[in-house]
């Protein structure tokens, strides 16, 4: 599988700032995503980042609030804009390989605290 | 919206026991993943399943696709303290698609 890391592992910032999370693929993958972990809880998909385009949003995320680029095949950025003590949570990228496969692996996910 | 749940929530067993746990659904899923995960850390993939009735080993571990579709079990064998962590099961919501919704967790506690 692919090796998936993520900058910065943990952060702490303050309500009203922005803040810009990194991931990057050893190798090329078809598909990347970005989840939402709140603590003590489950996963939830924010989008599916696209290359080259727009990113696609799932209900109750926003692009205004969280501004997705991937501008290639190995590399893709989540923003977290105007963030506020709800935006606590961890975000964690995934990849899915390619063609033929569901799997999903993920990043080591970048823990936020928001003040 | 559409759910999956996790049971037990959590749960505490001795070394060398055997442990199951299961995801249900209203929903009919194409594929289940398997993951665990520690503290501080991405959930790692334990196991994929594509078909259903498919049951599949990694090691300790067994997963099973339920034959309506609608649930998947992971059992583990002689548990061990390093089996510790977060269980989710992720189910697959259409064909062909690449998203899931992720179920509640299942949190493992295992006392030497």
């Amino acid at each position: 599988s692919a090796v998936i890391s993520q900058k910065p592992s943990r952060d702490i910032c303050q309500r009203g700032t922005s803040l810009t999370i990194q991931c990057q693929v050893d190798s090329q993958v078809t598909m990347m995503f970005w989840y939402r972990q709140q603590p003590g809880q489950s996963l939830t998909l924010i989008a599916t980042a696209n290359q080259g385009s727009e990113a696609t949003y799932e209900s109750g995320f926003v692009i205004d609030k969280f501004p997705i680029s991937r501008p290639n095949l190995t590399f893709s950025t989540l923003t977290v804009s105007n963030m506020s003590p709800e935006d606590s949570s961890i975000y964690l990228c995934s990849v899915s390989a390619g063609i033929g496969t569901y799997e999903q692996y993920f990043g080591p996910g970048t823990r936020l605290t928001v003040t | 919206g559409q759910q999956l749940n996790q049971s037990p929530q959590s749960m505490f067993i001795q070394e060398g026991e055997d442990v199951s746990m299961n995801c249900t659904s209203s929903s009919i899923f194409n594929t289940w993943l398997w993951y665990k995960q520690d503290p501080g850390e991405g959930p790692v993939l334990l196991i994929a399943l594509y078909k259903a009735g498919e049951l599949t080993s990694n090691g300790r571990l067994t997963a099973q696709f339920g034959i309506t579709r609608k649930d998947s079990f992971l059992n583990i064998s002689a548990s061990i303290p390093s089996d510790v962590g977060i269980y989710f099961c992720a189910g697959q919501l259409i064909s062909g698609t690449y998203k899931y919704i992720f179920g509640t967790g299942t949190r493992l506690k295992v006392l030497a």
